[in-house]
Parts: structure tokens; sequence; C-alpha cells
């Protein structure tokens, strides 16, 4: 019963590729981000999405775009792929006053 | 922008003594998280200390508050081996909006058997 789950775990792929992570949460939760994680551990909230609306837009390339198509799911989509998009990206999902569920993280590389 | 900040970097004890690391931030917040992440892992949540509290316990954990000085204290006792992980310390995100949170550097910590 896996609460936060994103796939794929890795994901390789070159220069100038468009890629997509998906997420899902079965924990009836309102709220869903994205962070990246960088090769220091340093985690920087990239999106966040409360009843499929944005919320929360730190200040990332227009490359990445979050898309949900339900509360349920929260999917990453990046384009053009560039060598410094390389980290490790986690889900979570959260109810407001609550902690955070991560799920397992995706780390890609670009190559 | 980050809002948290672990202190220290990096930590090595014997297995069965007491870890301590702690955590300032910048700005008012009506909470403060502390997280937990083993290698090559997702984080998982410890415990969530209100701005109205000042201490808090979950089993081997003890976090402190300290909103006059602006800092946490996540205490570890009797340490064990799987123990061995970074820990995180969380503040809502500064920025507005719901309940995003930002994170900082993270305690990198070590039990020797």
């Amino acid at each position: 019963d896996t609460a936060v789950s994103q796939t794929p775990k890795y994901l390789v792929t070159q220069m100038g590729n468009d890629k997509s992570i998906k997420c899902e949460q079965n924990l009836g939760h309102d709220t869903m981000y994205w962070y990246k994680q960088d090769s220091k551990k340093f985690l920087k909230i990239m999106f966040s999405y409360n009843n499929k609306e944005l919320i929360i837009n730190e200040t990332v390339p227009n490359r990445f775009s979050p898309k949900s198509p339900d509360k349920a799911h929260l999917n990453l989509h990046i384009n053009s792929l560039e060598l410094g998009d390389s980290a490790v990206y986690f889900c979570a999902s959260s109810q407001l006053g609550y902690g955070y569920t991560f799920g397992s993280g995706t780390r890609l590389t670009v190559v | 922008s980050q809002q948290g900040e672990e202190d220290p970097q990096a930590l090595s004890i014997q297995e069965g003594e007491n870890a301590t690391m702690n955590c300032s931030y910048k700005t008012s917040i009506n909470n403060l998280q502390w997280y937990r992440q083993n290698s090559g892992r997702g984080l998982v949540h410890l415990i969530l200390i209100r701005s109205n509290e000042r201490e808090k316990h979950s089993g081997r954990l003890r976090v402190t508050l300290d909103t006059s000085k602006k800092s946490s204290s996540l205490l570890i006792t009797a340490s064990r081996a799987a123990d061995t992980a970074s820990y995180f310390c969380a503040t809502p995100y500064s920025g507005g909006g719901a309940d995003g949170l930002t994170f900082g550097k993270g305690t990198h910590l070590i039990i020797q058997p």
C-alpha cells in the first residue's frame, strides 16, 4: 500500500529530450508537490497543487510543467532537457497542518 | 528562499550515545517539522511542532522549539545504527500560499557500531 508512488525510479535520457515523471497518492490529501534535490542534497520546492490549482510556482524554468488530471495525481513534464536538470525529483502530498508524505524519488540523469 | 539551517552539517557518534541536531530559521513560523532521509530514499516525516509548543516527544525523539531565538533542536536518544541518515528541518514556505515547506541543508548523522 504505497501512499505516494512515483515512476520511474530511474530515468536516463539525452539532452534535448522531453520526459515525464508520474506521481500518484492514495491518501486523500488536498495538496501535492514536486521537489528537486540537487547533488548536495538541497531540497527546493518546484510546484504545489491544491485541488487542481497551482498555488506555488517557484522560479523554475518554464520547460517544467506540472499536470494534474485529478486530485490524486500530479505529473511533472520536462521539455528540452538540459544537463543541469540532472537531480532527484520527489513528489509529496500533505493535508494542511500535517507533515508531508514523500515518494521514493526519481533519479534523473541527463547525458 | 531557504529558511532553515541545520547544525552541524555532519555528526558521527557511537551507537548508544545521544545525538543532537539544531535548526535555525529566519522568519516567524506557525510550525516546524523534522524529516529523516535514508540514503537513496525519500524523506520520512518525524515530528511536527507548532509555534505554541516548546517540546514534543515521539519514541526516542525529542524536539524543542524556541520561537524567541528562532531555533529548534532534535535529540535522538540511545542511538542505533539504523538511525544513520540525513535529518532535515522544514518550515512553512516564506513566499506565502498554502502549506509549502522549505528545507535546510540537513545534518548527516552517522552512528558507529
